[in-house]
């Protein structure tokens, strides 16, 4: 099957510095890939969408100059959330789809945010 | 704009009897539906979906899901639970209908079994 790698799985960073996530699909090309953010005992929440080549497109209330989204290839979508506060921490997920076979997400092992 | 409704934050069950979890959607187009389950600290396993055909679909782990179109529901269930399928457990939807590449997640629903 499909496999979505996120890396790293989790990380610890001070206040005021910025963090890269990354989202690989390991065996399959994706032009799109999710974003989701999951507060502690909450549902996911969609943070954006990320387009290969062009612009991330963000779902309302999620500000796209805290985190930034690149989509540089086929296979790989980078989420960095910049001067990270406290408030930042949360588990992020990714997911993705095959071109061919888009009847199912494939998600991340996601990654552990924590801002001190 | 499609939507899922989990009307049961937590389920709690004893070991072996059985449970359901249940999901309403909405939206004004056909849609795909999804159950998920999280483990904690983990990220999203797929139990089953719903594309089309059959209304009753079997999935994972002994779950099956019955999708019903006048009820706008997808309820979940298991004949007999295990101590193992403590998780939680998201009821999703597609947004574009067409794919299941962008989904919308219910609120979840905890599942604690009881031994």
């Amino acid at each position: 099957g499909a496999v979505v790698s996120q890396h790293p799985s989790r990380v610890i960073c001070k206040s005021g510095t910025s963090v890269k996530i990354e989202c690989r699909s390991l065996d399959f090309q994706a032009t799109t890939m999710f974003w989701y953010r999951q507060f502690p005992k909450k549902s996911l929440m969609l943070m954006a969408t990320s387009n290969e080549g062009s612009k991330a497109t963000y779902e309302q209330g999620v500000e796209k100059d805290k985190f930034l989204i690149n989509h540089a290839s086929l296979t790989l979508s980078t989420l960095t959330v910049t001067s990270a506060h406290p408030e930042d921490s949360s588990f992020y997920i990714c997911s993705a789809s095959p071109l061919s076979v888009d009847t199912e997400a494939f998600f991340g092992q996601g990654t552990r945010l924590t801002v001190v | 704009a499609q939507s899922v409704t989990q009307l049961d934050s937590q389920v709690p069950v004893f070991e072996e009897a059985p449970v359901e979890l249940r999901c309403n959607y909405s939206s004004s187009v056909s849609v795909y539906l999804f159950w998920y389950v999280q483990y904690p600290n983990q990220g999203l396993q797929l139990l089953l979906k719903y594309l089309s055909g059959s209304t009753l679909v079997k999935g994972i782990n002994g779950f099956e899901a019955e999708f019903n179109k006048s009820q706008t529901s997808f309820h979940l269930r298991k004949p007999s639970v295990h101590i193992s399928d403590t998780a939680e457990y998201f009821c999703a939807v597609s947004v574009s209908g067409s794919s299941a590449s962008k989904i919308i997640f219910g609120s979840g629903t905890r599942l604690s079994i009881r031994p």
